[in-house]
């Protein structure tokens, strides 16, 4: 079946532009994640979302990165007036959630932002 | 607050020669821990958790409280083991299983 899949894989923003970034979790995951990977780094948790709730925005880097979940399956991350410090890879992951144990998280391909 | 250290940023080892991957961690409550791995140009993806006690293509991790280590092995390397490999830990928090991570070695098997 289909993973995770993000888009788009590559973005080039010139510094101070807005900019979108989609993931599309697999079908019937209740959590979505979004970490951040900077160059020679592992990835940071940025935010958490279970089905349409936000309920962990506590990586969230400043109020210009923004993200949402509306009806529990596609999620948008938005980062206003980027800046080069935002230059990273992007990831998000889904799993199933039960609250009662560990579930595997499945990665998208990320997105790479590039901000000049 | 967790933290996860990976020492070696880059490891080269023969082929056919042992493997140990470093990870130590710093936590409270009860972590779990975990491999992730990323093979070239694939997404991350994981590879074994502590709790399963598992093997996988032929690496095993201990869980070592005492010295908050969780090191990866592998008797006799592979090329096909070249790869980058996080260390990465989560506490179970009712679906909100964020994991922290370590900042990755790359491993290099030379044939």
């Amino acid at each position: 079946g289909a993973g995770v899949s993000q888009s788009p894989r590559y973005k080039v923003a010139k510094r101070g532009q807005d900019v979108a970034l989609r993931c599309d979790p697999i079908s019937g995951h209740v959590s979505l994640f979004w970490y951040q990977q900077a160059l020679g780094q592992g990835p940071e948790f940025l935010t958490y979302f279970q089905n349409e709730a936000q309920l962990d925005k506590s990586g969230l880097p400043s109020d210009r990165f923004f993200a949402e979940r509306p009806e529990g399956s596609v999620s948008t991350l938005k980062i206003q007036r980027t800046q080069q410090e935002d230059s990273a890879v992007y990831l998000c992951a889904s799993s199933l959630a039960s609250g009662f144990s560990y579930n595997e998280q499945f990665f998208g391909p990320g997105t790479r932002l590039t901000v000049l | 607050a967790q933290r996860v250290t990976q020492p070696e940023k880059l490891l080269s080892v023969f082929k056919g020669a042992p493997v140990e991957l470093k990870c130590n961690y710093s936590y409270s409550g009860s972590p779990e821990l975990f491999w992730y791995v990323q093979y070239s140009r694939q997404r991350l993806q994981l590879l074994l958790r502590h709790i399963s006690r598992e093997s996988i293509k032929g690496f095993t991790a201990d869980l070592n409280k005492g010295e908050t280590s969780f090191h990866l092995k592998k008797p006799f390397a592979q090329e096909e083991d070249s790869a980058m490999y996080y260390c990465a830990l989560t506490y179970l928090n009712f679906g909100n299983e964020k994991l922290t991570f370590g900042t990755g070695t790359r491993l290099t098997i030379i044939p």
